[in-house]
């Protein structure tokens, strides 16, 4: 399969442990934002996304933080599975020309789940 | 539900070559996109579409073009490939403007 994320960020963690993903995003303008999980060989799959009216979202297992203040956004894992193991992105919805939105990726997260 | 479809899942072209990726959805959704996926660099805009018959320039349109003459499939073509567009596509689609976008398995180009 394709290589993804060869110079990326590393997070290691114990099965069972919490883990935390940082990211930053850079338009204070952006409304939006998404987490996206991508296995490798695989397209990313969406877990869970915040509004910029709110601070926080919770779903199964996870939550998201938003602080507009300083531009930043985490996902929080409850009691990672190695099947948690992945690469971790965080996208913003930000305006675009004519009117439109666009959604623009950061760099990516590796996690890695320990037994 | 085959959600987004695409084609080729590999292709290796020689420097010049011409071909085109095509994506398809069955959801019946508004907006589709094109990506590209190289190391370190997260997942990279070329084009999208916000409707049938509607294409617009995302981050790193040169080289490319798309077409969305039905609702379902958006197409990328490489009129000439060069080996910086070396890369993994991927494909997506969404129903709204901010929403959850779908996406495809990719597409693994190599370009020589």
């Amino acid at each position: 399969g394709e290589s993804v994320g060869l110079h990326l960020p590393t997070l290691s963690v114990q099965e069972g442990d919490n883990s935390i993903i940082n990211c930053a995003y850079s338009n204070s303008a952006s409304d939006y934002f998404i987490w996206y999980k991508q296995e490798s060989g695989k397209g990313p799959q969406f877990i869970i996304d915040i509004r910029s009216n709110m601070d926080k979202r919770q779903g199964q297992r996870v939550t998201v933080l938003l602080n507009k203040t300083v531009k930043h956004l985490s996902l929080q894992i409850a009691a990672t599975q190695p099947g948690d193991s992945a690469v971790y992105f965080c996208a913003e919805n930000t305006p675009a020309e004519g009117g439109y939105n666009k959604l623009i990726f950061g760099a990516g997260t590796r996690l890695a789940v320990h037994p | 539900n085959a959600g987004v479809t695409q084609t080729p899942k590999f292709r290796v072209l020689k420097t010049g070559q011409s071909m085109t990726l095509l994506c398809a959805q069955d959801m019946n959704h508004e907006y589709m996109y094109w990506y590209r996926q190289d190391p370190g660099m997260g997942l990279r805009l070329i084009h999208y579409s916000v409707g049938e018959g509607t294409t617009a320039k995302g981050e790193v349109p040169d080289g490319y073009n798309v077409s969305r003459l039905k609702k379902q499939n958006f197409l990328l073509g490489l009129e000439s490939a060069a080996p910086s567009q070396t890369s993994v596509y991927f494909c997506a689609s969404s129903p709204v403007v901010r929403g959850k976008l779908f996406f495809g398995s990719g597409t693994q180009l190599s370009v020589l």
